[in-house]
């Protein structure tokens, strides 16, 4: 029974447009995660929030976008998608910002052609 | 700046084997070390955790961790492997403080067991 819900599972986008990855948890968890898991690089670290605020951003591109509608809810918007982009995403949460234990989502897989 | 090493790619055993999978780090301030496990196709599941204490920790399912700060390592061990340990392991670490659940990962080492 998953407590972190990514959707959807695959993904497949043109280049130059668009998309919104879901996610929402169910562990009543305060701070959130953004995590990306491409061929060419180890799993990396994008943004933090917690309690909806947005705490840490380590992506370059504005092109990545968390929204956060509600406290069990981080959702990310990525426009003008480039092939480079192509990757796992994943989601995740932990109780507070200062703990280590983080619990992750399946990931949505991202295909840019 | 925080970074992590696991030098093994792959490691192959056979079940019932001991397994020793190597994670070094570099940081100048005080960290957390973690270890994840994923299955293919799914995502990351904590293993065990060390910030301070006893160097020895035990996580799920048989694994402990040994912290080393003189070698700036936190290998992950099991005594004995079973088919079903076969997955990716990476090691972790993160700032102790306000964000330490900002990880920051090593490239993993995938474990492979036969039967």
């Amino acid at each position: 029974d998953p407590k972190i819900i990514q959707k959807p599972k695959y993904l497949v986008a043109v280049t130059g447009s668009e998309k919104i990855l879901i996610c929402e948890q169910y562990l009543g968890h305060n701070a959130m995660y953004w995590y990306r898991q491409s061929a060419k690089k180890p799993l990396e670290f994008m943004f933090s929030y917690s309690y909806q605020k947005l705490m840490d951003n380590q992506t370059a591109s504005s092109r990545f976008q968390p929204q956060s509608s509600k406290k069990n809810h981080l959702d990310l918007q990525i426009t003008a998608l480039k092939p480079d982009d192509s990757a796992t995403y994943f989601c995740a949460s932990s109780q507070d910002p200062g703990f280590t234990e983080v619990f992750f989502g399946k990931g949505t897989r991202l295909t840019v052609v | 700046t925080q970074t992590v090493s696991q030098s093994d790619a792959h490691v192959t055993v056979f079940e019932g084997d001991s397994v020793e999978l190597r994670c070094n780090y570099s940081y100048g301030g005080s960290i957390y070390l973690s270890w994840y496990i994923q299955h293919h196709g799914h995502g990351l599941q904590f293993l065990l955790k060390y910030y301070s204490g006893n160097p020895v920790v035990q996580g799920v399912n048989g694994f402990e961790a040994e912290f080393s700060k003189s070698d700036s390592s936190f290998h992950l061990r099991k005594a004995s492997v079973h088919w079903s340990d076969s997955a990716v392991y990476f090691c972790a670490v993160s700032a102790a403080g306000a964000n330490t659940g900002k990880l920051t990962f090593g490239h993993g080492t995938i474990l492979r067991v036969h039967p």
